[in-house]
Parts: structure tokens; sequence; C-alpha cells
């Protein structure tokens, strides 16, 4: 059975600042994996995800993160945030059986600060 | 496009209420699904529906049922509430097919109290 852990629930960052957000994952097969953001009193919406081929992907918001399939991690870094990435992150993971079936991690709150 | 919409947006039961949740998308997606959100826990997936005319159980079904009316619906039904059914819950859609067109698009969500 797959399972995502998401070790930080919150982090607190001041604009401007680098952050990290962790993200592990287990699985016995080949996996896909996605970061989706949920803003306040909103549904979710994917941020980025990882299929196949390069294991660094990119967002068009700045955001990007790394498929490290030793570490059996996936971990999201921004290296500039701003005021409005403040939002609840969330890692899932996925295998293929002709339609998506996403597990998700507990989340990580991103809290910036000015 | 509306993309994915849920009714109601904000409902309160008594114990041993019923209420159904209804979900609708204007994307042509095959796949259909429900997930409960609790503090702490995520996303759980309650029921799936791979295609129209099929349904699946998800992690945590009990106590619901579901119904894909066709291909642009999917409701949730609460036969008969119970507190630990608070939650938000949330509908998705995906156009499933192939992986690398496959992405799940939310609603904004249903809050459920149940007292």
């Amino acid at each position: 059975a797959q399972s995502v852990t998401q070790l930080d629930s919150q982090v607190p960052v001041f604009e401007e600042a680098p952050v990290e957000l962790r993200c592990n994952y287990s699985s016995s097969v080949s996996v896909y994996l996605f970061w989706y953001v949920q803003y306040p009193n909103q549904g979710l919406q994917l941020l980025l995800k990882y299929l196949s081929g390069s294991t660094l992907v990119e967002s068009i918001n700045g955001f990007e993160a790394e498929f490290n399939k030793s570490q059996t991690s996936f971990h999201l870094r921004k290296p500039s945030v701003h005021i409005s990435d403040t939002a609840e992150y969330f890692c899932a993971v996925s295998e293929w059986t002709g339609f998506q079936k996403l597990v998700f991690g507990t989340g990580t709150r991103l809290l910036v600060s000015p | 496009n509306a993309g994915v919409t849920q009714t109601p947006k904000f409902q309160v039961l008594k114990t041993g209420q019923s209420m159904t949740l209804q979900c609708a998308q204007d994307m042509n997606h095959n796949s259909m699904y429900w997930y409960r959100q609790d503090p702490g826990m995520g996303l759980r997936l309650i029921y799936y529906s791979a295609s129209e005319g099929t349904t699946d159980k998800g992690e945590v079904p009990n106590g619901y049922n579901v119904s894909r009316l066709n291909k642009r619906e999917f409701s949730l039904r609460l036969e008969s509430a119970a507190p630990s059914q608070t939650s938000v819950y949330f509908c998705a859609s995906s156009e499933a097919g192939t992986v690398t067109r496959e992405t799940q698009y939310f609603g904004p969500g249903t809050r459920l109290l149940v007292l």
C-alpha cells in the first residue's frame, strides 16, 4: 500500500525567504507524485506533478520539486516566498491503474509573514 | 466552464438525519471522486467512479452511499448522519485515459456539521 508522510504540519517563514516543504512516500511500484495547494476556503489546485523524465519539475509560480527515488522523497521548494503563498500544501502519490487514485499526505500549512 | 461545482456549501444536520451532497462537472470527465478532509488527516477517498455506470469504495466508505447519475453528476448520500461525519467534503473529477493527461480537478467543498 502507498503512503505519504509530510512531517511538518506548519512552516512559518518571512516574506522573500526560501522555503522547503518535505514529502516522503512509500510504494512498492512505480509512482506518480503531485503537490496540490489549498488556499483558505477553497478546493485543491494542482501545483506540479512528476510522471516521468526529468526529476526536477517546476510550477508557473516559482515552486519546484525534485523526485529522489533513492530517498523516496518529493520535496517542494521556493527560493523566495510571497505573502500570497500562504496556504496549505498537500503531497500526493498515485499508482496508475487506468485512472488516478491519489493518496494524500496530511498537509503542511505555509505561513508567510511580512 | 464552471469546472466542478458542489451543493450545498454548508449544512448543519442532527444525528440520524439524511442528506445528499451534489457534485457536477462540465469538463466531460470520465472519473469522479468523493473525499473528506479532516484536520491533521489530509484528504481521504470515500468513493470513486472510474467511468459512468461504475462506482467503487475508497478508503473510508462506511456510512456513505454514492450514485453516478450520469457522466456529469456524482452524488454522495449520508443515510443516517453521525457526529463522526462532521467534515469538509470535496468532489473531484479527472479525464482518465492516459497518465500524462491525468489531473484531478476539485470542487470548492461542502462543510458539514453533524450535531
